[in-house]
Protein backbone atom coordinates (compact mmCIF):
# COMPACT_ATOMS: atom_id res chain seq x y z
CA UNK A 1 0.00 0.00 0.00
CA UNK A 2 0.48 3.48 0.02
CA UNK A 3 3.62 4.92 2.40
CA UNK A 4 4.87 7.69 3.53
CA UNK A 5 8.81 8.59 4.16
CA UNK A 6 9.93 11.62 6.55
CA UNK A 7 13.55 12.72 7.02
CA UNK A 8 14.95 13.14 9.40
CA UNK A 9 13.64 10.86 12.04
CA UNK A 10 14.62 13.23 15.13
CA UNK A 11 16.87 16.27 14.97
CA UNK A 12 18.59 18.63 17.53
CA UNK A 13 18.53 22.13 16.68
CA UNK A 14 20.25 25.63 18.88
CA UNK A 15 17.05 28.11 19.08
CA UNK A 16 17.49 30.58 16.59
CA UNK A 17 18.35 28.18 13.92
CA UNK A 18 16.16 27.22 10.63
CA UNK A 19 14.70 23.66 10.14
CA UNK A 20 13.89 21.58 6.82
CA UNK A 21 12.35 18.38 7.22
CA UNK A 22 10.87 16.36 4.01
CA UNK A 23 8.23 13.80 3.27
CA UNK A 24 8.59 10.66 0.62
CA UNK A 25 6.78 8.32 -1.48
CA UNK A 26 6.75 5.84 -4.07
CA UNK A 27 3.06 7.36 -5.01
CA UNK A 28 1.46 10.16 -6.31
CA UNK A 29 -0.51 11.82 -4.08
CA UNK A 30 -3.23 14.92 -4.63
CA UNK A 31 -2.94 16.71 -1.02
CA UNK A 32 0.00 17.09 1.51
CA UNK A 33 -0.94 17.96 4.88
CA UNK A 34 1.67 18.90 7.80
CA UNK A 35 0.64 18.35 11.45
CA UNK A 36 2.37 19.07 14.86
CA UNK A 37 1.96 16.60 17.48
CA UNK A 38 3.01 17.98 21.22
CA UNK A 39 3.12 15.37 24.07
CA UNK A 40 -0.24 13.76 25.28
CA UNK A 41 -2.38 15.76 22.46
CA UNK A 42 -3.73 15.16 19.06
CA UNK A 43 -2.13 16.23 16.10
CA UNK A 44 -2.77 20.13 14.74
CA UNK A 45 -2.87 21.40 11.32
CA UNK A 46 -0.11 23.48 10.39
CA UNK A 47 -0.65 23.45 6.35
CA UNK A 48 -2.37 22.22 3.98
CA UNK A 49 -1.15 21.73 0.11
CA UNK A 50 -3.89 20.84 -2.83
CA UNK A 51 -1.38 21.76 -6.29
CA UNK A 52 2.05 20.60 -7.12
CA UNK A 53 4.80 22.93 -7.06
CA UNK A 54 2.39 25.15 -4.22
CA UNK A 55 4.02 26.66 -2.12
CA UNK A 56 2.33 28.00 1.66
CA UNK A 57 3.34 29.63 4.62
CA UNK A 58 1.84 29.92 8.18
CA UNK A 59 4.12 31.96 9.81
CA UNK A 60 7.57 31.18 10.18
CA UNK A 61 6.91 27.51 8.37
CA UNK A 62 6.69 26.97 4.63
CA UNK A 63 5.51 24.01 3.17
CA UNK A 64 5.65 23.14 -0.51
CA UNK A 65 4.04 20.24 -2.40
CA UNK A 66 7.02 18.76 -4.69
CA UNK A 67 6.01 18.73 -8.40
CA UNK A 68 6.63 15.21 -9.19
CA UNK A 69 3.62 15.13 -6.46
CA UNK A 70 5.74 12.36 -4.58
CA UNK A 71 6.93 14.83 -1.84
CA UNK A 72 6.78 17.74 0.17
CA UNK A 73 8.78 19.11 2.36
CA UNK A 74 8.21 21.74 5.51
CA UNK A 75 10.58 24.68 6.57
CA UNK A 76 10.25 26.49 10.04
CA UNK A 77 12.59 29.43 10.40
CA UNK A 78 13.83 31.18 13.83
CA UNK A 79 12.95 28.55 15.33
CA UNK A 80 11.77 29.03 19.31
CA UNK A 81 11.36 26.57 22.01
CA UNK A 82 7.53 25.93 21.51
CA UNK A 83 8.40 24.32 18.45
CA UNK A 84 9.49 20.82 19.70
CA UNK A 85 7.06 18.47 18.97
CA UNK A 86 6.90 15.40 16.49
CA UNK A 87 5.84 16.80 12.69
CA UNK A 88 3.75 14.49 11.03
CA UNK A 89 2.78 14.73 6.89
CA UNK A 90 -0.14 13.08 5.80
CA UNK A 91 -1.08 12.49 1.86
CA UNK A 92 -3.79 11.66 0.47
CA UNK A 93 -4.23 9.87 -3.34
CA UNK A 94 -7.43 10.88 -5.02
CA UNK A 95 -9.68 14.20 -4.65
CA UNK A 96 -12.27 13.44 -2.63
CA UNK A 97 -11.30 10.50 -0.60
CA UNK A 98 -11.58 10.95 3.16
CA UNK A 99 -8.45 8.26 3.84
CA UNK A 100 -5.29 9.58 4.17
CA UNK A 101 -1.86 8.08 4.75
CA UNK A 102 0.45 9.23 7.61
CA UNK A 103 4.07 9.27 8.03
CA UNK A 104 6.24 8.22 11.18
CA UNK A 105 6.99 11.78 12.08
CA UNK A 106 9.87 13.85 12.68
CA UNK A 107 10.89 14.58 15.98
CA UNK A 108 12.19 18.25 16.49
CA UNK A 109 14.17 19.53 19.92
CA UNK A 110 14.78 22.91 20.41
CA UNK A 111 18.00 23.97 22.51
CA UNK A 112 17.57 26.94 24.49
CA UNK B 1 -17.05 23.81 23.77
CA UNK B 2 -14.85 23.89 20.24
CA UNK B 3 -13.56 21.53 18.02
CA UNK B 4 -12.98 17.70 18.41
CA UNK B 5 -13.32 16.33 22.12
CA UNK B 6 -11.96 13.40 23.49
CA UNK B 7 -13.47 11.10 26.99
CA UNK B 8 -11.57 10.20 28.90
CA UNK B 9 -8.06 11.69 28.57
CA UNK B 10 -6.95 8.23 30.27
CA UNK B 11 -8.12 4.71 30.75
CA UNK B 12 -6.51 1.81 32.56
CA UNK B 13 -8.23 -1.63 31.82
CA UNK B 14 -8.09 -5.04 32.13
CA UNK B 15 -8.26 -7.55 29.33
CA UNK B 16 -11.41 -8.52 30.47
CA UNK B 17 -13.24 -5.30 31.01
CA UNK B 18 -15.75 -3.45 28.77
CA UNK B 19 -15.00 0.37 28.18
CA UNK B 20 -16.22 3.06 25.74
CA UNK B 21 -14.21 5.86 24.47
CA UNK B 22 -16.02 8.96 23.60
CA UNK B 23 -15.88 11.42 20.52
CA UNK B 24 -17.32 14.67 20.04
CA UNK B 25 -16.69 17.77 17.14
CA UNK B 26 -18.33 21.10 17.16
CA UNK B 27 -17.14 21.49 13.65
CA UNK B 28 -20.39 21.09 11.94
CA UNK B 29 -18.37 17.76 10.16
CA UNK B 30 -19.97 15.02 8.67
CA UNK B 31 -16.83 12.71 8.63
CA UNK B 32 -15.19 10.96 11.46
CA UNK B 33 -12.74 8.88 12.28
CA UNK B 34 -10.58 6.86 14.76
CA UNK B 35 -6.73 6.21 14.48
CA UNK B 36 -4.48 4.34 16.51
CA UNK B 37 -1.05 5.90 17.39
CA UNK B 38 1.84 3.37 18.68
CA UNK B 39 5.16 4.37 19.84
CA UNK B 40 7.29 5.06 17.01
CA UNK B 41 5.20 3.90 14.58
CA UNK B 42 2.25 5.90 11.62
CA UNK B 43 -1.24 6.93 12.74
CA UNK B 44 -3.08 3.94 11.84
CA UNK B 45 -6.78 4.04 10.53
CA UNK B 46 -9.20 2.37 12.01
CA UNK B 47 -12.62 3.67 11.48
CA UNK B 48 -14.39 6.00 8.52
CA UNK B 49 -17.66 7.64 9.04
CA UNK B 50 -19.41 9.55 6.68
CA UNK B 51 -22.97 10.75 7.40
CA UNK B 52 -23.27 8.35 10.05
CA UNK B 53 -22.56 5.50 7.64
CA UNK B 54 -19.21 3.37 8.44
CA UNK B 55 -17.35 3.95 4.90
CA UNK B 56 -13.98 1.89 6.46
CA UNK B 57 -12.93 -0.59 8.21
CA UNK B 58 -9.52 -1.50 7.83
CA UNK B 59 -9.59 -5.00 9.41
CA UNK B 60 -9.33 -3.45 12.65
CA UNK B 61 -10.11 -6.62 15.09
CA UNK B 62 -13.88 -7.31 16.48
CA UNK B 63 -12.71 -6.48 19.74
CA UNK B 64 -12.80 -2.72 18.73
CA UNK B 65 -16.76 -1.80 17.93
CA UNK B 66 -17.28 1.59 16.59
CA UNK B 67 -20.48 3.25 16.64
CA UNK B 68 -22.11 6.81 15.17
CA UNK B 69 -25.04 7.87 16.34
CA UNK B 70 -25.22 10.98 14.61
CA UNK B 71 -22.33 13.34 12.99
CA UNK B 72 -21.16 14.88 15.92
CA UNK B 73 -20.40 11.75 17.88
CA UNK B 74 -18.34 8.89 17.50
CA UNK B 75 -17.26 6.09 20.12
CA UNK B 76 -15.37 3.35 20.30
CA UNK B 77 -16.15 0.22 22.40
CA UNK B 78 -13.70 -1.37 23.46
CA UNK B 79 -13.75 -5.32 24.77
CA UNK B 80 -11.68 -8.30 26.18
CA UNK B 81 -8.89 -6.01 24.89
CA UNK B 82 -4.64 -7.53 24.74
CA UNK B 83 -1.77 -5.56 25.99
CA UNK B 84 -0.30 -4.39 22.54
CA UNK B 85 -3.63 -2.62 21.91
CA UNK B 86 -2.15 -0.13 24.40
CA UNK B 87 -1.86 3.33 22.47
CA UNK B 88 -3.20 6.48 22.36
CA UNK B 89 -6.69 6.61 20.34
CA UNK B 90 -7.88 9.73 18.44
CA UNK B 91 -10.76 10.80 17.26
CA UNK B 92 -10.70 13.27 13.94
CA UNK B 93 -13.36 15.10 12.10
CA UNK B 94 -13.96 16.42 8.52
CA UNK B 95 -15.72 18.14 6.22
CA UNK B 96 -15.71 16.20 2.95
CA UNK B 97 -15.52 16.85 -0.33
CA UNK B 98 -15.23 20.45 0.21
CA UNK B 99 -12.91 22.78 2.42
CA UNK B 100 -9.84 20.33 1.04
CA UNK B 101 -11.00 17.65 3.59
CA UNK B 102 -8.50 18.57 6.00
CA UNK B 103 -8.64 16.17 9.50
CA UNK B 104 -8.50 17.78 12.48
CA UNK B 105 -7.93 15.98 15.55
CA UNK B 106 -8.51 15.57 19.02
CA UNK B 107 -6.64 15.02 22.27
CA UNK B 108 -6.69 11.90 22.10
CA UNK B 109 -7.28 8.98 24.89
CA UNK B 110 -4.24 7.08 26.07
CA UNK B 111 -4.86 3.64 26.46
CA UNK B 112 -3.25 0.94 28.88
CA UNK B 113 -4.54 -2.44 29.15
CA UNK B 114 -3.37 -4.34 31.55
Amino acid sequence: GQQLNQSPQSMFIQEGEDVSMNCTSSSIFNTWLWYKQDPGEGPVLLIALYKAGELTSNGRLTAQFGITRKDSFLNISASIPSDVGIYFCAGRIDNYGQNFVFGPGTRLSVLP
Amino acid sequence: ETGVTQTPRHLVMGMTNKKSLKCEQHLGHNAMYWYKQSAKKPLELMFVYSLEERVENNSVPSRFSPECPNSSHLFLHLHTLQPEDSALYLCASSQPPLGGNEQFFGPGTRLTVL
